[in-house]
């Protein structure tokens, strides 16, 4: 069956420095993956997407590296701050329906 | 712009009631409508999807039906609750046609407890 795997242990970092989270999947080929940011006790965010056919995608402080034979994408928050800290979720989809399947998330704490 | 509205927001149910969260969008049509489920520690489970009036798809076999009575309106129900179905439940929608990998676009949540 498809499965996604995010760390599970929270991840915690200094202030200003680069934050990277991993996402590897197994048993699926994905037309796309997305990232979430999700906060406590709130739905999840879109922050960003990237399609099979890309290798990196940027949006300001954000970066996602998506790498189809690994299996695997990574996702950057560079200059981290205090304000980056929730929960990061990845999200593999494809189809006309655009389910999404999402890992378990990755709880990202950045302290001052 | 386009918004969505999930309630209630927070409900505590005896075991063997009944259930029903409502979700509906607005500023768009035809969307593809979805509930999620998450446990507590744990990651997004799809219940169920929709991609039209009445045209409901069941991802896992569980004790919740799901019904879209109307294009923006899409609601989860249950006639027996079990102490299994508490959890943080999400509506979202994503515009139709996403083979391209349209963003899904999540409600503020409703959580359940069995008790």
């Amino acid at each position: 069956s498809q499965k996604i795997e995010q760390n599970s242990e929270a991840l915690n970092i200094q202030e200003g420095k680069t934050a990277t989270l991993t996402c590897n999947y197994t048993n699926y080929s994905p037309a796309y993956l997305q990232w979430y940011r999700q906060d406590p006790g709130r739905g999840p965010v879109f922050l960003l997407l990237i399609r099979e056919n890309e290798k990196e995608k940027r949006k300001e402080r954000l970066k996602v590296t998506f790498d189809t034979t690994l299996k695997q994408s990574l996702f950057h928050i560079t200059a981290s701050q205090p304000a980056d800290s929730a929960t990061y979720l990845c999200a593999l989809g494809g189809g006309a329906t655009n389910k999404l399947i999402f890992g378990t998330g990755t709880l990202l704490a950045v302290q001052p | 712009s386009q918004t969505i509205h999930q309630w209630p927001a927070t409900l505590v149910q005896p075991v063997g009631s009944p259930l029903s969260l409502e979700c509906t969008v607005e500023g768009t049509s035809n969307p593809n409508l979805y509930w999620y489920r998450q446990a507590a520690g744990r990651g997004l489970q799809l219940l169920f999807y929709s991609v039209g009036i009445g045209q409901i798809s069941s991802e896992v076999p569980q004790n919740l039906s799901a019904s879209r009575p109307q294009d923006r309106q899409f609601i989860l129900s249950s006639k027996k609750l079990l102490l299994s179905d508490s959890g943080f439940y999400l509506c979202a929608w994503s515009a139709w046609g996403g083979s391209s990998g349209n963003t899904i676009y999540f409600g503020e949540g409703s959580w359940l407890t069995v008790v």
